[in-house]
């Protein structure tokens, strides 16, 4: 139970901002938004978190929408190493529920 | 790096075969999960322990599987008798206790069974 939705695939061109949305219409008020990264091989990477209030790392930033039922993952100036299956997951207690992610490619 | 290391990262194994993984988180983490991936799938929850104490297991654990985090520090994942049904990527994670914190995953261990 996956509890986000989100595109199967995105393209960005290179140095342009990627957008990338994620659904969880279904979120509870003590429910974090946590979104992670994967290249290819890799261990998923933690970009960055939130609750309610919109938040922004040397990696990201992310808006959350008010009624919290929608966030988007902002890659501010997006570089070819940011090609990656992106994964938004809504989490409380201990499981993480990731789904099958954004796939985003950027383009030169 | 986010200094959770696993080993070996890459297992071939004979279907029938028993396999063992290890997992070290970083060290001042008392929480640990596995994860399993198949290709084109997210990761999928495994277990978790707190400390020593495996507190939650998913449904995909068979019989087959077992885990254990003897001294709260290190962990070990075992299958037994392999199916081919068993390649996939595993995944060890850990986070410190308390609300909200990320996990750290490490590199994942690649098991082929043949």
């Amino acid at each position: 139970d996956a509890k986000t939705t989100q595109p199967p695939s995105m393209d960005c061109a290179e140095g342009r901002a990627a957008n990338l949305p994620c659904n969880h219409s279904t979120i509870s008020g003590n429910e974090y938004v946590y979104w992670y990264r994967q290249i290819h091989s890799q261990g998923p990477q933690y970009i960055i978190h939130g609750l309610k209030n919109n938040e922004t790392n040397e990696m990201a930033s992310l808006i959350i929408t008010e009624d919290r039922k929608s966030s988007t993952l902002i890659l501010p100036h997006a570089t070819l190493r940011d090609t990656a299956v992106y994964y938004c997951i809504v989490n409380t207690g201990n499981q993480f529920y990731f789904g099958t992610g954004t796939s985003l490619t950027v383009i030169p | 790096d986010t200094g959770v290391s696993q080993d070996p990262r890459h297992k071939i194994t004979k279907r029938g075969q028993n396999v063992t993984f290890r997992c070290d988180p970083i060290s001042e983490h008392n929480r640990l999960y596995w994860y399993r991936q198949t290709l084109g799938q997210g990761p999928e929850f495994l277990t978790y322990f707190q400390n020593e104490a495996q507190l939650e297991k998913s449904r995909l654990l068979s019989d087959r599987f077992s885990a254990e985090r003897p001294k709260g520090s290190f962990s070990t994942l075992e299958i037994q008798r392999t199916e081919q049904g068993d390649s996939a990527m595993y995944l060890c994670a850990s986070r410190r206790g308390g609300s909200p914190n990320e996990q750290y995953f490490g590199p994942g261990t690649r098991l082929t069974v043949t």
